[in-house]
């Protein structure tokens, strides 16, 4: 186990569901973080959240909702979405949004848009 | 423009034979450099991190350096278990605002 932990692990969502991803940390972190990998492209932060604060939107369009209701968890709902958004959605944790140590990444939400 | 670009970007390699992956940046205020393994399927896990030129860290068979301006992944002795996609990302603050830049990833496999 990573110490973040996802769920599901797979989805498959039509156009018009709504639908949520769950994200929990027990390390103790206070900054936690959505990022999106889809292939052959970098991964790309969609959202930050620091002492459950958020501190950064990465222009990341409105049909992708983000919740912190604590530190140690973090949520993504999903409403109205694209093919294109079909893809792997990680969420991970850090000791604080400018901590220069590594993060710990959960396995991901293989998320499919049909 | 802040940028992170690995080489290559993909890797064959016989068990034993040993190489390197790159990984070159061009931020500004750079804080730390990062490699992570991916598994298929599964998070990055983090392997590293150098935060000045010269600092060297290793793990088992691996072995990263850092420079102004790259980084190097040192594979010693490949196993076939080492076969994975490794990620480059740096830290930087302009601004007072922090950025972490990943790269596009370097998918290895080790042939037995």
């Amino acid at each position: 186990e990573t110490g973040v932990t996802q769920t599901p692990r797979h989805l498959v969502m039509g156009m018009t569901n709504k639908k949520s991803l769950k994200c929990e940390q027990h390390l103790g972190h206070n900054a936690m973080y959505w990022y999106k990998q889809s292939a052959k492209k970098p991964l790309e932060l969609m959202f930050v959240y620091n002492f459950k604060e958020q501190t950064e939107n990465n222009s990341v369009p409105s049909r992708f909702s983000p919740e912190c209701p604590n530190s140690s968890h973090l949520f993504l709902h999903l409403h109205t979405l694209q093919p294109e958004d079909s893809a792997l959605y990680l969420c991970a944790s850090s000791q604080d949004a400018g901590s220069n140590y590594g993060y710990t990444f959960g396995s991901g939400t293989r998320l499919t848009v049909v | 423009e802040d940028q992170v670009t690995q080489s290559p970007e993909a890797l064959r390699l016989q068990e034993g034979e040993s190489s390197s992956l790159n990984c070159s940046y061009t931020v500004s205020g750079l804080r730390g450099l990062f490699w992570y393994r991916q598994d298929p399927g599964k998070g990055p896990e983090f392997l590293f991190t150098l935060y000045s030129a010269g600092e060297e860290k290793e793990k088992e068979r691996l072995k990263a350096t850092l420079t102004k301006k790259e980084s190097f992944l040192h594979i010693t002795a490949p196993k076939p278990e080492d076969s994975a996609t490794y990620l480059c990302a740096v830290q930087a603050i302009n601004s007072g605002t922090y950025k972490y830049i990943f790269g596009t990833g370097t998918r290895l496999k080790v042939l037995a």
